[in-house]
């Protein structure tokens, strides 16, 4: 069965560098979910997207942007990175409330 | 407080031993309860997922939902050292866009 699956797995920047991580959500899945987990965290909820329109928000910075194309693909866009950002970045998607997550993006921020 | 709450644990177990998790909640809108298996630098994988109140088992997994007392388990039975890994709760609800929340997830070893 299709999964999500995330680009790229392993991202390393340099602080104040910008970062752009893509989700690719199981088909017919009308959710996308963008979640950030640092070391020993539980995941921390970003923000959301129904049928490709923002649904809710999170805990994110105002550095990260997000969007959900035609095609359903999602991209997290993160802006003047801190060393605080490095972190694993999780996709998820959803229908009718049943989520199934991607492998993520382990991020380092240098 | 958070909504869901989870102990962090670790647990460690011997081989074959029964392990409980459980998480509880604050908000009863909640309908749609979930547990996640996280090996370690991997994205959660789900594992069982309930609709409201009741029980669901599949093969060594059960879990439990008790929406009146806003509690949920997972009982592993017959443990293996391969169950080792951390097992996240996380619940939703349809009047929230079944945005999840997630419990802070328990670390469990299976010991050999």
């Amino acid at each position: 069965a299709a999964g999500v699956i995330q680009s790229p797995r392993h991202l390393i920047k340099e602080k104040r560098e910008t970062a752009t991580l893509k989700c690719y959500p199981i088909p017919r899945h009308d959710t996308v979910y963008w979640y950030q987990q640092g070391p020993g965290q539980d995941p921390q909820f970003l923000i959301s997207f129904y049928e490709k329109m923002q649904s809710d928000k999170g805990s994110i910075p105002d550095r990260f942007s997000a969007q959900q194309f035609s095609d359903y693909h999602s991209e997290l866009n993160m802006s003047s990175l801190e060393l605080g950002d490095s972190a694993l970045y999780f996709c998820a998607s959803s229908s009718m409330g049943l989520a199934s997550f991607g492998p993520g993006t382990r991020l380092t921020v240098l | 407080q958070k909504e869901v709450e989870q102990d962090p644990g670790p647990l460690s177990v011997p081989e074959g031993a029964i392990v409980s998790l459980n998480c509880t909640y604050s908000n009863s809108a909640f309908q749609y309860f979930m547990w996640y298996r996280q090996y370690s630098r991997k994205g959660p994988e789900l594992l069982m997922y309930t609709y409201s109140s009741g029980n669901k088992e599949d093969g060594r997994f059960t879990a439990q939902v008790d929406k009146s007392s806003k509690y949920i388990s997972l009982f592993i039975r017959d443990s293996q050292p391969s169950d080792s890994a951390t097992y996240l709760c996380a619940m939703s609800a349809r009047s929230n866009d079944y945005k999840l929340s997630f419990g802070a997830g328990t670390t469990v070893t299976v010991r050999a």
